[in-house]
């Protein structure tokens, strides 16, 4: 079946470090790829996408490349500030009509 | 961008009474809408499948005689939770995906509802 990983957190860092979280999936054929921000009390935006291998999605700093032969998707931002603290999610769909599934989400915190 | 809109936002009730959340595509059409459960510090899970015009299909283990769902048109989902008791007590979120061919797969989320059973 299809399933996403993401790294273990939470991860905490300081304002302007370089952020790396690692996501990959198990999935078959070709699915489109999501990363899903969600900030305190509130509900799941989307942040970042690729529909397919060698795709790019790049939000707000943020980016992540759809890598097929590792099968990852892993999002980094080169300078992150207190206002990306959030819980992020990967998610993978395998086709437009096709239900999401999500990793675990991984919680950042971004101190001054 | 498409808009999915949640109401009400949070509520608190009491333990036995029954509470109804809507979810609304505000600028879209949505054949499709999906309900999620949000434990504290946990991920999304999913509780069900709401299809317009049809019954929903529920997740394993999700009963669906506690939570029914009503997909009565293309832009309104309603999960109401019968009966309600405090382990029910949680953040429902719902997502709807767009009809037609712009659809990629990308889920639009509602604002969540928060629900306290005391």
């Amino acid at each position: 079946g299809n399933s996403v990983t993401q790294m273990e957190g939470p991860v905490t860092l300081s304002e302007e470090a370089f952020l790396t979280i690692n996501c990959t999936y198990t999935a078959t054929g070709y699915p489109s790829l999501f990363w899903y921000v969600q900030y305190p009390g509130e509900g799941l935006q989307l942040l970042l996408k690729a529909t397919k291998a060698d795709d790019k999605g790049s939000n707000k700093g943020f980016e992540a490349t759809y890598r097929k032969e590792t099968t990852s998707f892993h999002l980094e931002k080169g300078s992150v500030q207190v206002s990306d603290s959030a819980v992020y999610f990967c998610a993978l769909s395998p086709g437009a009509n096709s239900k999401l599934t999500f990793g675990k989400g991984i919680t950042l915190s971004v101190r001054p | 961008g498409a808009v999915v809109s949640q109401h009400p936002s949070w509520v608190i009730c009491k333990s036995g009474t029954s509470v109804k959340i809507e979810c609304r595509s505000l600028d879209f059409q949505a054949t499709t809408m999906f309900w999620y459960r949000q434990f504290p510090k946990q991920s999304l899970m999913l509780m069900a499948t709401s299809n317009e015009g049809s019954k929903a299909t529920y997740e394993q283990g999700v009963e669906k005689d506690k939570f029914l769902i009503n997909h009565a048109s293309l832009t309104l989902s309603t999960l109401t939770v019968t009966s309600a008791h405090p382990e029910d007590s949680s953040f429902y979120i719902c997502s709807a995906k767009e009809n037609g061919p712009a659809n990629t797969g990308e889920l639009f989320f509602g604002e969540g509802s928060r629900l306290t059973v005391l």
